[in-house]
């Protein structure tokens, strides 16, 4: 199957800060990326669609100035969570759209982000 | 609203057979998705669905029937290493997709 990488797969944070999150699809181009977060024994909320080349779509409720995407090419987006707080502490979790036939989407082994 | 129902948890012993239903309420449907999911893992890409009928991938096979808006993932010879989340999951089109909430399968000896 099709790989997707993403990095860091955990990160622990201060307060303030800001950390990148690079989710890359290896084998296939992607033009359609996506950015989940998943709380424990939850199911994966959508925070936005990543389209490369221009602006990303962000789901309702999710702040696109604190959630900065940016999708610069056909194989990488970036997350970026700007000014974390420890209410911002989650897995978030990518994904690449492969399209043909049947448009599956290939999961990154995603990020636990800590914020003290 | 758009909705994905599926059962919460569901408990199995080794080498029995367990079905995950799911039936969904969406403005648009191209196609149907189970995905994988242990614990602190990402999800992995099980089956995907697009027809009436049922798709066999070795011990998973995986149903749909457009007209009831009903799909089901059944596992076959349980091994303890099945214990994880399963989520469907409808494509409703313009690459959006819809998850369910996810079933959790506990595998016993």
């Amino acid at each position: 199957g099709a790989v997707v990488s993403q990095h860091p797969s955990w990160v622990i944070c201060k307060s303030g800060t800001s950390v990148k999150i690079e989710c890359r699809s290896l084998d296939f181009q992607a033009t359609t990326m996506f950015w989940y977060r998943q709380f424990p024994k939850q199911s994966l909320m959508l925070m936005a669609t990543s389209n490369e080349g221009s602006k990303a779509t962000y789901e309702q409720g999710v702040e696109k100035d604190k959630f900065l995407i940016n999708h610069a090419s056909l194989t990488l987006s970036t997350l970026t969570v700007t000014s974390a707080h420890p209410e911002d502490s989650s897995f978030y979790i990518c994904s690449a759209m492969r399209t043909g036939a049947k448009n599956i989407q290939y999961f990154g082994a995603g990020t636990r982000l800590s914020v003290l | 609203g758009q909705s994905l129902e599926q059962p919460s948890e569901v408990t199995a012993v080794e080498g029995a057979i367990v079905q995950i239903n799911c039936t969904y309420q969406t403005s648009g449907f191209y196609g149907l998705s189970w995905y994988q999911q242990h614990d602190g893992g990402a999800p992995t890409f099980l089956s995907y669905n697009a027809l009436d009928g049922l798709e066999e991938t070795g011990r998973f096979s995986s149903f749909l029937s457009r007209s009831d808006s009903y799909g089901y993932l059944l596992l076959q010879e349980l091994q303890m290493k099945d214990s994880a989340s399963y989520f469907c999951a409808v494509h409703t089109g313009g690459f959006k997709t819809i998850f369910g909430a996810g079933t959790r399968l506990f595998v016993k000896a």
